[in-house]
């Protein structure tokens, strides 16, 4: 089975730039989460989608942040301006329809570097 | 409030055992984890245990749960220089809203 595919791996950007992050989910997955990672912190969770649908989106900072899964697969995070504390890997998650334990697969992440 | 606490820094000797150690505040967790993230990788599923186990083996991995002091331990046997790794302690409610909440991670460092 194929993993969670996300690109760019890298990207390096100025601030008040902007940048967007892609990620394809495994095959058949319902819920796709993003989730940002801060040098030295766990994971936090920004949006959780249920097939197109947001159910989650507490933590996200939406006057820079978006996010889209317009199909139910595939999704963009966008970040317009970026700030210099955005600097983190961006990790995009996947599971089968809410299973919770076990079900969850984690991309290798992309890594910004906001200068 | 969700929050995972876990001790940033381990060193272990090479064969001995590591132990590393998580409490968690939300007592209707459903689901705790352990996972493990390498340099440059993304984060990879060690094991995780239902909160009514106080107890899980899986080859040179045990977890220990205490959810009365709602303490999480993960024990290495054996350690390897493979294991050299940060190593997260999460939990989730495991329902529909299974939004995993992680801690900080501990790195886990390998003596020769």
């Amino acid at each position: 089975e194929a993993g969670v595919a996300q690109s760019p791996r890298y990207k390096i950007i100025e601030k008040r730039q902007s940048v967007a992050f892609w990620c394809n989910p495994i095959s058949g997955h319902a819920t796709l989460y993003w989730y940002q990672q801060i040098l030295g912190q766990g994971p936090k969770l920004l949006i959780q989608f249920q097939n197109n649908g947001v159910v989650d989106d507490s933590q996200l900072p939406k006057d820079r942040f978006s996010a889209e899964r317009l199909k139910g697969v595939d999704s963009t995070l966008k970040i317009q301006p970026a700030k210099l504390e955005d600097s983190a890997v961006y990790l995009c998650a996947s599971s089968l329809s809410g299973q919770g334990a076990g079900g969850y697969t984690f991309g290798s992440g992309t890594r910004l570097t906001v200068v | 409030g969700e929050d995972v606490e876990q001790s940033l820094f381990l060193s272990v000797r090479e064969g001995d055992s590591s132990v590393i150690n998580c409490t968690y505040t939300d007592s209707s967790s459903t689901y705790l984890y352990w996972y493990k993230q390498e340099p440059g990788a993304g984060l990879q599923l060690l094991t995780y245990i239902f909160s009514n186990m106080d107890m899980k083996q899986d080859q040179r991995l045990t977890v220990l749960l205490n959810k009365k002091d709602k303490h999480l331990s993960l024990r290495i046997a054996d350690t390897q220089t493979g294991d050299s790794a940060i190593y997260f302690c999460a939990e989730s409610m495991g329902n529909r809203d299974d939004k995993i909440i992680f801690g900080k991670g501990t790195r886990l460092h390998i003596l020769p």
